[in-house]
């Protein structure tokens, strides 16, 4: 049972570099998200994906792009990495609608120096 | 925006004590979600409430959704180890077409053998 699979685990960049985190679910969710973690934040939504072929921006997206691949896939990309970045980022499904629950990757620490 | 709010951010508790944490929205919900994130981990869904004073129990954890679901709570009758980490809840974004949710910066639970 893999669930949600996020690549890499760790990475440290420095700034300016651009970096793509990859995520990919195998429980045939509609709905995808991006996440960011910061000590005492709680989870900040950068980015969501309703259903394969649309993106929306959530609370947190400025530095950021996203690309829904297809269904299972959905990656994060930092065209300009900034130290501001530095977090840890969760992807996570769902099936359609927030009345369902969300199911979370490991997470990708990242350190921008 | 919708704002999730949690009380207490921290709480350190003697092993077998009780714990509760609490969350207000500034907006009334159609759901409350609770989740649990393991130091180093991921979040993962513990429930989901949806009606108006609604309980709901597993095992050694009590929620509540309030009358006017705006609040809710998690109740830990005698806390073990295994309890430790940080609780989130997570109501849905009503001006956001219900795929987003708000997550309340979350209450760590930290337990003294």
């Amino acid at each position: 049972n893999a669930g949600v699979t996020q690549t890499p685990k760790f990475q440290v960049l420095k700034t300016g570099q651009s970096m793509t985190l990859q995520c990919a679910q195998d429980m045939n969710h509609n709905s995808m998200y991006w996440y960011r973690q910061d000590p005492g934040m709680g989870l900040r939504l950068i980015y969501y994906s309703a259903s394969e072929g649309t993106t929306d921006k959530g609370e947190v997206p400025n530095g950021y792009n996203v690309s829904r691949l297809n269904k299972r896939e959905f990656s994060l990309r930092l065209e300009s990495a900034a130290p501001s970045q530095t977090s840890v980022y969760f992807c996570a499904s769902s099936g359609t609608g927030s009345v369902q629950p969300q199911h979370f990757g490991d997470g990708t620490r990242l350190s921008i120096l | 925006g919708q704002q999730v709010m949690q009380i207490p951010q921290y709480q350190h508790v003697q092993e077998g004590e009780d714990f509760t944490t609490y969350c207000n929205s500034s907006t009334t919900l159609s759901n409350i979600q609770w989740y649990k994130q393991r130091p180093g981990g991921h979040p993962v869904f513990l429930i989901q409430l949806v009606k108006s004073g609604e309980v709901k129990k597993q095992k050694r954890l009590t929620f509540q959704f309030g009358e006017a679901k705006k609040n809710s709570s998690l109740h830990i009758t005698a806390t073990q180890t295994t309890d430790v980490g940080t609780y989130f809840c997570a109501g849905p974004d009503s001006g956001a077409g219900s795929y987003q949710l708000t997550f309340g910066k979350g209450t760590k639970l930290s337990v003294i053998p």
